[in-house]
């Protein structure tokens, strides 16, 4: 199993162009989300999906769109990059599937894509 | 608001020494608790996580944490640190009734010395 895949590992951007992140996992899960991560401020929640078909809002979702494209796949876009969308961002994944205690489970982290927007 | 504060943004041990990682949090509750690591250019690892019960948990690689309600704590701990334990380290906090969503602290990089 590869876990959680992201693609591009690095991207360069110039302000206001546009590009697409891109997230896969093979485990089966059903939520996945979409984290940016920048020194000092630890990891922020743009998107989730709860599951095939949903997505929500995070802490900062400006800026961003996403697609839960099946079961595996949930990209990320940025439609007009902006210099303070310079960041690290993660894609993760979760067996999680009911908004109960006891179904509280881990999320596994993709290795990231570093993102420069000039 | 809920927040998760890690007050040690670095943290130097020297390998072989004793490790103990801060990590309080402002909630209503009793949540979830969590410890991640991250090494250099990787995601994100489950370290630990703490749901109810027993207040000491243990996780891999030798880390231990402490839940502590009194002080809002959840406290990372090793006895002896190696040197690939180099890495930066991050608590978590999820409410019990959950929107999916995790409260993150901004990490504590641990630095080993020789």
């Amino acid at each position: 199993n590869a876990g959680v895949t992201q693609t591009p590992k690095f991207q360069v951007l110039k302000t206001g162009q546009s590009m697409t992140l891109q997230c896969a996992q093979d485990m089966n899960h059903n939520s996945m989300y979409w984290y940016r991560q920048d020194p000092g401020m630890g990891l922020r929640l743009i998107y989730y999906s709860a599951s095939e078909g949903t997505t929500d809002k995070g802490e900062v979702p400006n800026g961003y769109n996403v697609s839960r494209l099946n079961k595996r796949e949930f990209s990320l876009r940025l439609e007009s990059a902006a210099p303070s969308q310079t960041s690290v961002y993660f894609c993760a994944s979760s067996p999680q599937t009911r908004l109960v205690a006891a179904s509280y489970n881990e999320q596994f982290f993709g290795p990231g894509t570093r993102l420069t927007v000039l | 608001a809920q927040s998760v504060t890690q007050p040690d943004i670095h943290i130097t041990v020297s390998e072989g020494a004793s490790l103990e990682l801060r990590c309080n949090y402002s909630y209503g509750a009793t949540p979830y608790l969590f410890w991640y690591v991250q090494s250099p250019g990787q995601g994100l690892q489950l370290l630990l996580k703490y749901f109810s019960g027993d207040t000491l948990v243990q996780g891999i690689k030798g880390f231990e944490a402490e839940f502590k309600r009194s002080q809002s704590s959840f406290n990372l701990r090793k006895p002896s640190v190696h040197w690939s334990d180099a890495a930066e380290y991050f608590c978590a906090v999820g409410p019990q009734y959950s929107n999916y969503q995790l409260i993150w602290g901004a990490g504590t990089k641990l630095i080993i010395k020789p």
